[in-house]
């Protein structure tokens, strides 16, 4: 059983576009991460929300924590191929323990 | 700084065989874990540690054990690796938990 649920897990879509990626999860928790990973790589964090109806901007990327704090969503305005990669949504359980989402591949085509 | 490494890239074990994946980071960082990433399932948290002596399990623990003598090394040993234990293996670092954690490059692992 995933704890926390995304989707879509897949998405392609043309340059331009706008779209939304969703973390949901019947658990509250006390932060929720966003990473982006390319492949043969690690993780990179992108933000960390920590209030409930939290929103943060990072350029063309926005990210919303829901205000029970069991789900996000990070949006991407006018998408480029360098948005291309694996997004994953990750929960703070405590100060010591991280559930991640499955991730969402999102291929941008030019 | 070299931030968080990881040796080896890749590795080939066959059923049975024990091997030890190494994790190090130059950052003074007290918090370090390892996570391993397998296809639709995401990272699934192994074992973490809060400092050097003191070690503790995560989601998915069995079959690994670790050690932290030093505050920049934390070492996965696998026992016997088994087929199941196929997968991408992270180690990540961070100053106090899991906020703000940095990722190593990843031991792709395949067990025959």
């Amino acid at each position: 059983t995933q704890l926390l649920e995304q989707s879509p897990q897949f998405l392609s879509i043309q340059e331009g576009e706008n779209l939304t990626v969703y973390c949901n999860s019947s658990s509250v928790f006390s932060s929720l991460q966003w990473y982006r990973q390319e492949p043969g790589e690690g993780p990179v964090l992108l933000v960390t929300v920590v209030t409930g109806g939290e929103v943060k901007k990072l350029k063309r990327l926005t990210f919303q924590f829901g205000d029970a704090r069991k789900d996000s969503s990070l949006h991407i305005t006018a998408a480029q191929p360098g948005d291309t990669g694996l997004y994953l949504c990750a929960g703070a359980r405590g100060a010591q323990k991280l559930v991640f989402g499955q991730g969402t591949r999102l291929t941008i085509n030019p | 700084n070299a931030g968080v490494t990881q040796t080896p890239k890749f590795q080939v074990l066959k059923t049975g065989q024990s091997m030890t994946l190494q994790c190090a980071q130059d950052m003074n960082h007290e918090y370090m874990s390892w996570y391993r990433q397998d296809p639709g399932m995401g990272l699934r948290l192994i074992h973490y540690s809060v400092g050097a002596g003191i070690t503790d399990q995560g989601e998915v623990p069995n079959g690994y054990n670790v050690s932290r003598s030093t505050t920049e090394d934390f070492p996965l040993r696998l026992l016997s690796a088994a087929p199941s234990q196929t997968s991408v293996y992270f180690c990540a670092s961070s100053y106090g938990g899991v906020e703000t954690q940095y990722f190593g490059p990843g031991t792709r692992l395949l067990v025959l």
